[in-house]
């Protein structure tokens, strides 16, 4: 099993600019979720799923937008790019509370 | 709204000296209660979790951490540290008995003096 995979591991992008952050997962798991963490902070929630074809908001959802379409995926759209987005992003699945298993995480700079 | 605080941003301890990190949360009900290590680099790995049953919980690594409902805290202790313990430690709280949303505290990182 290769877990919680999320590419790119890197990306600079110019404000404005628009680009969806991949999630993958192969344990069948019905969460999703996704997570910025900025320096020196905690996570916080952006988006998450329960199910395919579910998603809800989490804490800090502006700017962003999600899709599941299938239990396997769940990318992570910026339309916008502004430089308040710049963060390091993790995607997570589970299956019960607490199994959360974490992606690597997406370095996102915007300049 | 629930919410967890963690009070201390950064601390030092020897190598082999004991370890508490602190936890305090605000929740309704009984709350779901986890505790998670990120190291330099990495995404988090889960410690432990409460959920029920026994207040003191035993997780990996030899932590383990103690719920204490009438001081609203989930305090992480380890007896003897090594310096692999050294990383970003974060307690969490489940939104609602479902758990499918987890805040997370803003963490404590811990230093660990040779």
């Amino acid at each position: 099993n290769a877990g919680v995979t999320q590419t790119p591991k890197f990306r600079i992008l110019k404000i404005g600019q628009s680009m969806t952050l991949q999630c993958a997962q192969d344990m069948n798991h019905n969460y999703m979720y996704w997570y910025r963490q900025d320096p020196g902070m905690g996570l916080k929630l952006i988006y998450y799923s329960v199910g395919a074809g579910i998603t809800d908001k989490g804490e800090v959802p502006n700017g962003y937008n999600v899709s599941r379409s299938t239990t396997e995926d769940f990318p992570l759209r910026l339309e916008l790019a502004a430089p308040s987005q710049t963060s390091v992003y993790f995607c997570a699945s589970s299956q019960i509370a607490g199994d959360e298993f974490f992606g690597p995480g997406t370095r996102l700079t915007v300049l | 709204a629930q919410s967890v605080t963690q009070p201390d941003i950064h601390i030092t301890v020897s190598e082999g000296a004991s370890l508490e990190l602190r936890c305090n949360y605000s929740y309704g009900a009984t709350p779901y209660l986890f505790w998670y290590v990120q190291s330099p680099g990495q995404g988090l790995q889960l410690l432990l979790k409460y959920f029920s049953g026994d207040t003191l919980v035993q997780g990996i690594k030899g932590f383990e951490a103690e719920f204490k409902r009438s001081q609203s805290s989930f305090n992480l202790r380890k007896p003897s540290v090594h310096w692999s313990d050294a990383a970003e430690y974060f307690c969490a709280v489940g939104e609602d008995s479902s758990a499918s949303k987890i805040i997370f505290g803003s963490g404590t990182r811990l230093s660990i003096r040779p």
